[in-house]
């Protein structure tokens, strides 16, 4: 069973430019979670989603930052017009349905952005 | 979410048990603890969580105390490969919103 697939693992960007962060939760996990890490730092949440559905984005920066999750397909989390300060690893996490919930969050490997 | 307090960094020596200390204090009566560790670079791994009861697993014991205003995570064994950051979590087991507010965790390392 594979875990939480992240892509890609790392990714360098020009300031201006766009980066896409996608992730494929683990099989049957229907929830989402984006995390950030900036060097040195803990990590942060940003943003909690279902299928086609943003739950809480309490954590997202409120300009240049998206994320969904289609009914099909990874989860994306997009940064528009990045800067230097979007540098950082940014982790994706999944967990289950509801009825088979234990509380475990489990995490990928992280895509870690550079911006030039 | 009820905050968390752990010392910054501690050493184990290789083969000994890893005694890792949590401070709960204003923790409520339907929150859990939960643990979690990050090894350099990679992404977050739960260890255990637990209520009120102490919990063993494969890789842990959590020792909660009875007053659960504290807890201690216990790897048993320490090897090299334990060395990590360490997040002690208290949080609402709110099923179907599992957001994690993460600190700043115990840096541990494991001496040989």
């Amino acid at each position: 069973n594979a875990g939480v697939m992240q892509n890609p693992r790392h990714l360098v960007r020009r300031r201006g430019q766009e980066a896409r962060l996608r992730c494929s939760p683990m099989k049957g996990h229907s929830h989402v979670y984006w995390y950030r890490q900036l060097p040195e730092e803990g990590l942060k949440f940003m943003v909690y989603l279902q299928k086609e559905n943003i739950i809480d984005e309490s954590g997202m920066p409120k300009e240049r930052f998206s994320a969904e999750f289609p009914k099909e397909g990874p989860s994306i989390l997009r940064i528009q017009q990045v800067v230097r300060g979007d540098s950082a690893a940014y982790f994706c996490a999944s967990s289950p349905l509801l009825d088979r919930n234990t509380g475990e969050l489990f995490f990928g490997e992280g895509s870690r952005l550079t911006v030039l | 979410d009820a905050k968390t307090t752990q010392p910054t960094s501690m050493d184990c020596a290789e083969g000994r048990a890893a005694n890792l200390p949590c401070n709960h204090s204003t923790i409520s009566g339907n929150e859990y603890v939960y643990w979690y560790r990050q090894i350099h670079s990679q992404g977050p791994q739960y260890i255990i969580h637990g209520l009120k009861n102490n919990e063993t697993n494969e890789m842990a014991s959590l020792i909660i105390t009875e007053d659960r205003k504290s807890s201690t995570l216990i790897l048993p064994h320490a090897t090299l490969r334990d060395t990590a950051v360490y997040y002690c979590i208290v949080r609402v087991a709110n099923f179907g919103n599992e957001k994690l507010t993460f600190g700043t965790g115990t840096r541990l390392t494991i001496i040989p």
